[in-house]
């Protein structure tokens, strides 16, 4: 079965890090982008970044909101993503999921499949 | 960052009624125009792509037209498992940016 599984959520303080993973079962983060969405409790969806290796060139992108504090990574050996995430903020409190940002022939792109989500609470 | 704006924010229907969610960009998005639906406690799940491409396996009563800055989701005839919340999301340009939800409830 092909499928995402966020984890390492939890509660850490203001100013404080943390570092979620996302594992992939039945596919190859070699093939696809992948990208972080979060959700702020009873909030929309906000685009974090993305990481890709098509073609076997590393691209990573972020939102302007997160640069700088958050960092998209990969282990190949794992078949594993990671989003650092620093310098954590109240407002940083979320259920962050991992997405695959999936093409039709390169002429369609949606998200296609996601994991069901790992909250973060950033409390004191 | 280009702006999505859905309305109504929340809506409340008769099951079989025709329902119609709304979408603005901030600027011209030609169609790269998403639709996902989302139920509680659950990942979102795409409907709609390119503004009108309905996703295989999405009953047909979901349709999406639209172009440029103006978009529209409808259910011809809502169910009872439509119950949910709707998000429109642009891929034009990076950073990908949502619009704020519709949540639809049964009258």
């Amino acid at each position: 079965e092909v499928q995402l599984v966020e984890s390492g959520g939890g509660l850490v303080q203001p100013g404080g890090s943390l570092r979620l993973s996302c594992a992939a079962s039945g596919l190859s983060f070699s093939d696809h982008y992948i990208d972080w969405v979060r959700q702020a409790p009873g909030k929309g969806l906000e685009w974090l970044g993305r990481y890709g290796n098509i073609a076997k060139t590393d691209t990573t992108e972020y939102a302007p909101s997160v640069k700088g504090r958050f960092t998209i990574s990969r282990d190949e050996s794992t078949n594993s993503m990671y989003l650092q995430m620093n310098s954590l903020k109240s407002e940083d409190t979320a259920v962050y999921y991992c997405a695959r940002w999936f093409t039709v022939a390169g002429a369609y792109w949606y998200f296609d499949l996601w994991g069901r989500g790992t909250l973060v609470t950033v409390s004191s | 960052d280009i702006q999505m704006t859905q309305s109504p924010s929340s809506l409340s229907a008769s099951i079989g009624d025709r329902v119609t969610i709304t979408c603005q960009a901030s600027q011209d998005i030609s169609n790269y125009l998403n639709w996902y639906q989302q139920k509680p406690g659950k990942a979102p799940k795409v409907l709609i792509y390119d503004a009108s491409n309905l996703k295989t396996g999405v009953p047909s009563r979901f349709s999406g037209s639209g172009s440029g800055t103006h978009f529209t989701l409808t259910i011809a005839s809502l169910q009872p498992e439509d119950i949910a919340t709707y998000y429109c999301q642009q891929r034009d340009t990076l950073p990908l940016t949502f619009g704020g939800g519709t949540r639809v409830e049964i009258q």
